[in-house]
């Protein structure tokens, strides 16, 4: 079965400074990977995601993520975090190989920009 | 193309009685989930329609009950409604396994 952890339910950082969002999860086979982010009141829009090829993946907004598979991880990363950026994130994956497209999330981790 | 449109997007309703919430999926997708969201619970899966059949479903009561039209809008009934489910509805039409979410229904319940 598949599953998904984000570590920290909360992450706050400082307008400018680096923003790392974490990712593991658990699958028996090569997954599909995705972020999501939700605003407030808001849909879920997707930030960016991984099916095949390039590990290093560039989304929307100056976000990047990295499939490393050793690690099972897919970490969000964005080099200078903007007040915009504050929001909610979740990682999820999929098993297209299913023919199933239910999407197994993570618990989602609350961006909080500090000015 | 028009996104996924939920409706309402407010709803208030009692204890005890029942709710119907509607989702227009993206022209093309055949594939609709619905998605429960609370602060204490996050998002959960609540069941997946794919050409009028229900492919998947959560872990929630029978209270929670979907269906899905040939022009592949899709209808989500809760029945007997408890203070608890007070929450964010989410539907996504998907197409190879990536979702397109609506705004959400905010249902309250008092």
């Amino acid at each position: 079965a598949q599953s998904v952890t984000q570590l920290g339910s909360h992450v706050s950082v400082s307008e400018g400074a680096l923003v790392l969002l974490r990712c593991n999860y658990s699958s028996s086979v090569p997954p599909y990977l995705f972020w999501y982010v939700q605003y407030p009141n808001q849909g879920l829009q997707l930030l960016l995601k991984y099916t095949t090829g390039a590990t290093l993946v560039k989304g929307i907004n100056g976000f990047e993520a990295e499939f490393k598979k050793s690690e099972t991880s897919f970490h969000l990363t964005k080099p200078s975090a903007h007040m915009s950026d504050a929001a909610e994130y979740f990682c999820a994956v999929s098993d297209l190989r299913e023919s199933n497209y239910q999407l197994i999330w993570g618990a989602g981790t609350k961006l909080i920009i500090k000015p | 193309k028009a996104g996924v449109t939920q409706t309402p997007r407010y709803l208030i309703k009692t204890r005890g009685q029942q709710v119907t919430l509607s989702c227009s999926p993206i022209s093309g997708h055949r594939s609709v989930s619905w998605y429960q969201q609370t602060p204490g619970q996050g998002l959960q899966f609540l069941f997946e329609y794919f050409s009028e059949t229900q492919r998947n479903k959560g872990n929630f009561p029978g209270r929670f009950s979907g269906r899905q039209f040939s022009n592949s809008r899709s209808e989500m009934n809760v029945s007997t409604l408890e203070l608890g489910d007070s929450a964010l509805y989410l539907c996504a039409s998907s197409t190879q396994g990536r979702a397109f979410f609506g705004q959400g229904t905010r249902l309250t319940v008092v």
